[in-house]
């Protein structure tokens, strides 16, 4: 079974710009939840979605935003990018099936540089 | 809110020896999901083991334990037999049990240096 993938692997962009990624999850898994990684910050929680709607959300400002397709394929989207928005961008999808745990598989990440 | 809290940014150990590397937390949840991540060097971040509040027991996986304080909101874990493979970033987190909750809170990461 193929992993969590996310693309790109790597982007570079200018600050102004907007930028989108992209998450594949685990066949079958029908959550993908969004995390920001920066050395300053650590890990945050941007958001996450379930069947395309998204459940839970972070403390991020309006410039980042989501969303999921029926496939549970999921996108973030940020707009007027800003220097501190550098990061390593990784996405988690997990089964979620009834109210037993579910763990969560981490992609290799998207590493976004803004310069 | 919860959060999560690693005191140490950095830690070594021998190989073949055991390392421990401390967590604590905050939360007023009773019920709740620890765990330990490892994120190898420009690799993926995978579980290392999980721990539910509810059970008193320490969860065991191989040659990593865990050393579960409950009142004191401790998350301690153990790695026993280090081997060169361990060396990574170790990350703990915690999550709500309620169903539609996949929210995790991460500590700020330990990275671990194997000696060979």
């Amino acid at each position: 079974k193929a992993g969590v993938t996310q693309t790109p692997r790597y982007l570079i962009k200018t600050r102004g710009q907007q930028v989108t990624l992209s998450c594949s999850p685990i066949s079958g898994h029908r959550s993908v939840s969004w995390y920001q990684q920066t050395p300053g910050q650590g890990l945050q929680f941007l958001f996450e979605y379930f069947s395309e709607t998204q459940r839970n959300k972070g403390n991020f400002p309006g410039r980042f935003s989501g969303r999921q397709f029926s496939n549970s394929r999921s996108e973030m989207n940020v707009s007027t990018l800003e220097l501190g928005d550098s990061a390593l961008y990784l996405c988690a999808s997990s089964l979620v099936k009834g109210y037993d745990y579910n763990e969560q598989f981490f992609g290799p990440g998207t590493r976004l540089t803004v310069l | 809110a919860q959060t999560v809290t690693q005191s140490q940014p950095e830690m070594s150990v021998q190989e073949a020896e055991t390392v421990t590397l401390s967590c604590t937390y905050d939360t007023s949840e009773s019920d709740y999901y620890l765990f330990w991540y490892k994120q190898p060097p420009s690799r993926q971040m995978i579980l290392v083991i999980r721990q539910e509040a509810y059970k008193q027991q320490n969860a065991t996986e191989n040659r990593f334990s865990v050393n579960f304080q409950k009142a004191a909101k401790s998350f301690s874990l153990k790695i026993s037999d280090s081997q060169l493979g361990d060396a990574a970033m170790y990350f703990c987190a915690y999550r709500r049990t309620n169903f539609g909750n996949e929210k995790l809170t991460f500590g700020t990461g330990t990275r671990l240096t194997i000696i060979p």
